[in-house]
């Protein structure tokens, strides 16, 4: 069946602009996380739903990031003002339930260049 | 503040050798995973390990979890090229909320 889907796959900005980052989960999956992972590193984390709520946005690294989802199922990740420090890949990720204890699919990410 | 650390960070082996790849953590959980990266793709789920002395073996790669030490190992026998990639554990918290801790990976090099 279909996996998570991100779009775009790419993205370059110049500083200042505002971007988008979408998110199609697998249907049927309750939670979905937003995560940052810069080159090197492992995945961090921004942010957490379970359906149309966040319950978790502690990871967001200042307000000019915002997430949302709702109708429960495709999400965004809008990043206003982009900055350099910005550039990373956002990976998506869900699951069915976090306490099913099954792992999480992640989509294969936005690679997201900000000039 | 959660941690989990990974090490080696890099390691490089000749094939059809043995390595251990270790994963350890700063607070209790019950439930660690790990995954596969190979560059400039996302992340393959390989175990989900739930609950004390866990063991679980897919082909050449078998991964434990001791909650007590917080160590999880992820061991690799005979080496093959295939591989190579970046390992990555996790450990899901839940204190508060839910969140997915990752270590910072270790790139595998297996060298024909």
């Amino acid at each position: 069946g279909a996996g998570v889907s991100q779009s775009p796959r790419y993205k370059v900005a110049k500083r200042g602009q505002d971007v988008a980052l979408r998110c199609d989960p697998i249907s049927g999956h309750v939670s979905l996380f937003w995560y940052q992972q810069a080159l090197g590193q492992g995945p961090e984390f921004l942010t957490y739903f379970q359906n149309e709520a966040q319950l978790d946005k502690s990871g967001l690294p200042s307000d000019r990031f915002f997430a949302e989802r709702p109708e429960g199922s495709v999400s965004t990740l809008k990043i206003q003002r982009t900055q350099q420090e910005d550039s990373a890949v956002y990976l998506c990720a869900s699951s069915l339930a976090v306490t099913n204890n099954q792992p999480q699919h992640f989509g294969d990410g936005t690679r997201l260049s900000i000039l | 503040e959660l941690k989990v650390e990974q090490n080696p960070l890099f390691l490089s082996m000749q094939e059809g050798k043995n390595y251990t790849i270790y994963c350890n953590y700063s607070t209790t959980s019950d439930r660690l995973y790990w995954y596969r990266q190979d560059p400039g793709k996302s992340l393959e789920s390989l175990f989900v390990l739930l609950s004390n002395g866990a063991v679980k073996q897919e082909g050449r790669l078998m991964a434990s979890l001791d909650t007590k030490a917080r160590l999880s190992t992820l061991h690799i026998t005979a080496a093959v090229h295939d591989l190579s990639a970046t390992y990555f554990c996790a450990v899901l918290t839940t204190s508060g909320t839910y969140k997915y801790i990752f270590g910072t990976g270790t790139r595998l090099k297996v060298l024909a």
